[in-house]
């Protein structure tokens, strides 16, 4: 089966401009995942989907981040403007059940690094 | 408060060696799930093992087994027989039930940067 796709791999930006980051799920996949690893952390819960709904959100800068996961499959994250803070790997993961299950695995991307300079 | 401890930074051990990456965890919740996974230099996150926090017994999955205790609140993991190919990143990551609303994302520690030498 085909894992989570991302892409960019890479990403260059200056300050203040704008950036797009696109994740295709495991099919079937109803819940996706944007996390945030910053070089030297472990990686931090962006925001969740279920479908296209979204039930967490809680720790994304809403002033400058925006996601979206339309038709319940592919998901974008967008950053605008951007700042250097915001230099990190973007991982996208994604998993299987409709609701929360506890031993549920994720199966993650191989990650967006973004450089902003 | 830190939800996921890893104290060790780096580890540097000897290839056939056993390998004990430490984890503690802080949570109210009397329902959680504890996972390992390795992040090798290609950046992807690969699942290892998984703890429940009802689990009577300790969870294995091949070379990896997961210390838990529950008491103390950690969930060590233990790689036997080291490989070259294990030198990765490894995180101790937690879900918690309650977090609310359908959340099921993962808090993830620091990591452990495991370098296996020959």
């Amino acid at each position: 089966e085909a894992g989570v796709a991302q892409s960019p791999r890479y990403k260059i930006i200056e300050k203040r401009q704008s950036v797009a980051f696109w994740c295709n799920p495991i099919s079937g996949h109803a819940t996706l995942y944007w996390y945030q690893q910053i070089l030297g952390q472990g990686p931090k819960l962006l925001i969740q989907f279920q479908n296209n709904g979204v039930v967490d959100d809680s720790q994304l800068p809403k002033d400058r981040f925006s996601a979206e996961r339309l038709k319940g499959v592919d998901s974008t994250l967008k950053i605008q403007p951007a700042k250097l803070e915001d230099s990190a790997v973007y991982l996208c993961a994604s998993s299987s059940p409709s609701r929360l299950v506890m031993n549920t695995e994720a199966f993650f991307g191989q990650g967006t690094r973004l450089t902003v300079v | 408060a830190q939800k996921i401890t890893q104290t060790q930074p780096g580890m540097f051990v000897q290839e056939k060696e056993a390998v004990t990456l430490d984890c503690t965890y802080d949570t109210s919740d009397p329902s959680y799930g504890l996972f390992w996974y390795k992040q090798p230099s290609s950046g992807e996150m690969i699942f290892l093992i998984y703890q429940g926090s009802y689990d009577q017994q300790n969870a294995t999955e091949g070379r990896y087994s997961l210390n838990f205790q529950k008491a103390r609140k950690s969930a060590n993991l233990v790689i036997s027989a080291s490989q070259l190919g294990d030198s990765a990143m490894y995180f101790c990551a937690m879900r918690e039930r309650y977090s609310g609303g359908g959340a099921d994302g993962l808090t993830f520690g620091k990591g452990t940067h495991l370098i296996i030498q020959p």
